[in-house]
């Protein structure tokens, strides 16, 4: 069963915008982890955050996470059309759940040129 | 390419035959998992490996799939009799693990499984 959820399902934005994705998860976890999709690829692994950092960034990426509130959010600062791809949040919780990772079922980003 | 790889990339099988498909992870990575992926959904853990001991297995890994990974290189997935619920995109993934704390996975194009 999937962890959790991501919103929104899908956006649609227009190149050079920002665009903002939200996961929530259900249960404890010791790292969060974004990965894209594109159409025709595999997934590739975008950034990863620990339980204990509240926030990360990475190039154009920045990623929060609160535990409090078991969720986390994706941004893209100044998107591009080759952004366009699914993105998906996976947790994992190493004392529990050993080395799987859990997905949401992802947010469809179209960045329109 | 240095990347995971899988084989084949597609395959078209009619129903209750047996399937096989192959991964090979990066070569210094000493975890390797097994995803399921179907339309509009985002991957579910099948088993992973480490070296070649097989350390977790999902409920959604029916009796009718088994995966092996014999000499902890390469790995082989196998569906018996398979159904049209078995249709999805299979993807492998491969980890250093939790040494050193590195807990990303790398993961290959997927083969896609089509059931008639």
């Amino acid at each position: 069963s999937q962890q959790g959820e991501e919103d929104p399902q899908a956006l649609s934005i227009q190149e050079g915008e920002n665009a903002t994705m939200n996961c929530s998860y259900k249960t404890s976890i010791n790292n969060l982890q974004w990965y894209r999709q594109n159409s025709g690829r595999g997934l590739v692994h975008l950034i990863l955050i620990r339980s204990n950092e509240r926030e990360k960034h990475s190039g154009r990426l920045r990623v929060t996470l609160d535990t409090s509130k078991k969720s986390s959010s994706l941004l893209i600062t100044a998107s591009r059309a080759a952004d366009t791809a699914s993105y998906f949040c996976a947790t994992g919780d190493w004392e529990t759940s050993g080395s799987r990772l859990t997905f949401g079922e992802g947010t469809q980003l179209t960045v329109n040129p | 390419d240095t990347g995971v790889s899988q084989n084949p990339r597609h395959k078209i099988t009619k129903r209750g035959q047996n399937v096989t498909f192959r991964c090979d992870p990066i070569s210094e990575h000493n975890r390797l998992y097994w995803y399921r992926q179907t339309l509009g959904q985002g991957p579910e853990f099948l088993t992973y490996f480490q070296n070649e001991a097989q350390l977790e297995k999902s409920r959604l890994l029916s009796d009718r799939f088994s995966a092996e990974r014999p000499k902890g290189s390469f790995s082989t997935l196998e569906i018996q009799r398979t159904e049209q619920g078995d249709s999805a995109m299979y993807l492998c993934a491969s980890s250093l693990g939790p040494r050193n704390r590195l807990y990303e996975q790398y993961f290959g194009p997927g083969t896609r499984l089509t059931v008639t």
